[in-house]
């Protein structure tokens, strides 16, 4: 497509079940990144993906998150017995490579009850 | 550790005025800075990338200054319309840290009233 696709857009979950978030990039971008926003903490980077390099995981909160790429194209954001406190929007972003303009998509709003 | 500040958190204008929107950051050893839009329930919409050798860019209405010595940046809104309400966000990408993620400020919410 011509821009950043997530899914779900939107997704509610219970306290301790696990979720899955998806993100399919602009075709060709080399680059991915997942950031998350939260209300009144702006947003954060979580984990960074290049090429075939292994991915910068340094802004991942805790054990729970996790984050794979499949073929360099579409990631998927894996959060485990989820809790309150991951209640956020989630955004992923894509560019030609590393220091190239960041391409947005419109977020996974994640809700835990 | 780089921290990224926008000044004012909110504004409320009317319609036509000239505005500008301040970013500030902590490190000055940065790569570029971009300023995005941001509408409710939406991502994030590139506005403006300024790199480390430049002044300014201009796209439209909208003008983003930079001085890295100083550590700001400002985006200039001219003649603003309700269509500009959104929230403005700043963000560096730096030099001295692993990665290329971006560093964000908690933005600028802006409201344009006809």
């Amino acid at each position: 497509g011509a821009g950043v696709s997530q899914s779900p857009s939107n997704k509610v979950t219970e306290k301790g079940k696990d979720v899955e978030l998806r993100c399919d990039p602009i075709s060709g971008h080399t680059a991915l990144y997942w950031y998350r926003q939260s209300l009144g903490q702006g947003l954060e980077f979580l984990i960074y993906f290049q090429g075939n390099s292994a991915p910068d995981k340094s802004g991942l909160p805790s054990d729970r998150f996790s984050a794979e790429r499949t073929g360099g194209s579409v990631s998927t954001l894996t959060i485990q017995r989820t809790q309150q406190e991951d209640s956020a929007v989630y955004l992923c972003a894509s560019s030609s490579e590393g220091r190239q303009p960041q391409h947005f998509g419109d977020g996974t709003r994640l809700s835990i009850l | 550790k780089q921290e990224v500040t926008q000044i004012p958190a909110a504004l409320s204008v009317p319609e036509g005025e000239n505005l500008v929107l301040n970013c500030s950051f902590t490190d000055s050893a940065i790569y570029n800075l971009q300023w995005f839009r941001q509408d409710p329930g939406k991502g994030l919409t590139s506005l403006l990338l300024i790199q480390s050798s430049q002044r300014e860019q201009t796209s439209g209405r909208l003008n983003a200054s930079l001085d890295k010595s100083s550590g700001r940046s400002t985006l200039y809104i001219a003649a603003s319309q309700p269509g500009d309400s959104a929230t403005y966000l700043c963000a560096v990408r730096p030099r001295n840290q692993a990665g290329t993620a971006l560093i964000f400020g908690k933005g600028t919410t802006l409201s344009v009233s006809s």
